[in-house]
């Protein structure tokens, strides 16, 4: 069962360059979300979608975009990349049919910007 | 906006002992979701347990188990016979029933398993 799939897994940009974080799952999950975690801080959520060509902006969605062509895809794009996006990155899916829409989280991407 | 708190940034516990983790939110809504999740070392984010708030029966899973009180806003973990396979970083989490697009975190507490 691969679930939550994220790559890279590491990676080092350089300010004002452009990357796209990929994730995919293969449990026919409506629901898909970006996440952000700081060092000592929570998840904060960047971006959800409720389903293919469907997207909503989070808690902290500047400096991010997204797309949900397809129900198992949801790609995380940072155009201009800036020391402050430096965190660590989770994507996750739930679906309606789990109570509380549990969600089911990648293993990350650590992200530095220098 | 909701908030969820976590007083302990860390915490430690004897192997074979009980250990709770502590978590207090903030919130007007009447029907919501709480979550426990932790994350190991290899950073996987694994549910432990989840609590509708409209049920007063706590949520028990093996060794883990929950103490909702929801006048206070208070969610806590408890951790018995702790194993050294528990030490991770722990996450407290509110979903609303109303808006469940949103997952509200706390920062999070440290369990060390003492051998």
């Amino acid at each position: 069962n691969a679930g939550v799939t994220q790559t890279p897994k590491f990676r080092i940009l350089k300010i004002g360059q452009s990357m796209t974080l990929q994730c995919t799952q293969d449990m026919n999950h409506n629901y898909m979300y970006w996440y952000r975690q700081d060092p000592g801080m929570g998840l904060k959520l960047i971006y959800y979608s409720v389903g293919a060509g469907i997207t909503d902006k989070g808690e902290v969605p500047n400096g991010y975009n997204v797309s949900r062509s397809t129900t198992e895809d949801f790609p995380l794009r940072l155009e201009l990349a800036a020391p402050s996006q430096t965190s660590v990155y989770f994507c996750a899916s739930s679906t309606e049919d789990s109570p509380g829409l549990e969600a089911f989280f990648g293993q990350g991407t650590r992200l530095t910007v220098v | 906006a909701q908030t969820v708190t976590q007083s302990q940034p860390e915490m430690s516990v004897q192997e074979a002992e009980t250990v709770t983790l502590s978590c207090t939110y903030d919130t007007s809504e009447s029907d919501y979701y709480l979550f426990w999740y932790k994350q190991p070392p290899s950073r996987q984010m694994i549910l432990v347990i989840r609590q509708e708030a409209y049920k007063q029966q706590n949520a028990t899973e093996n060794r883990f188990s929950v103490n909702f009180q929801k006048a206070a806003k208070s969610f806590s973990l408890k951790i018995s016979d702790s194993q050294l396979g528990d030490a991770a970083m722990y996450f407290c989490a509110y979903r609303s029933w109303y808006n469940n697009n949103d997952m509200r975190f706390g920062a999070g507490t440290r369990l060390t398993v003492k051998p």
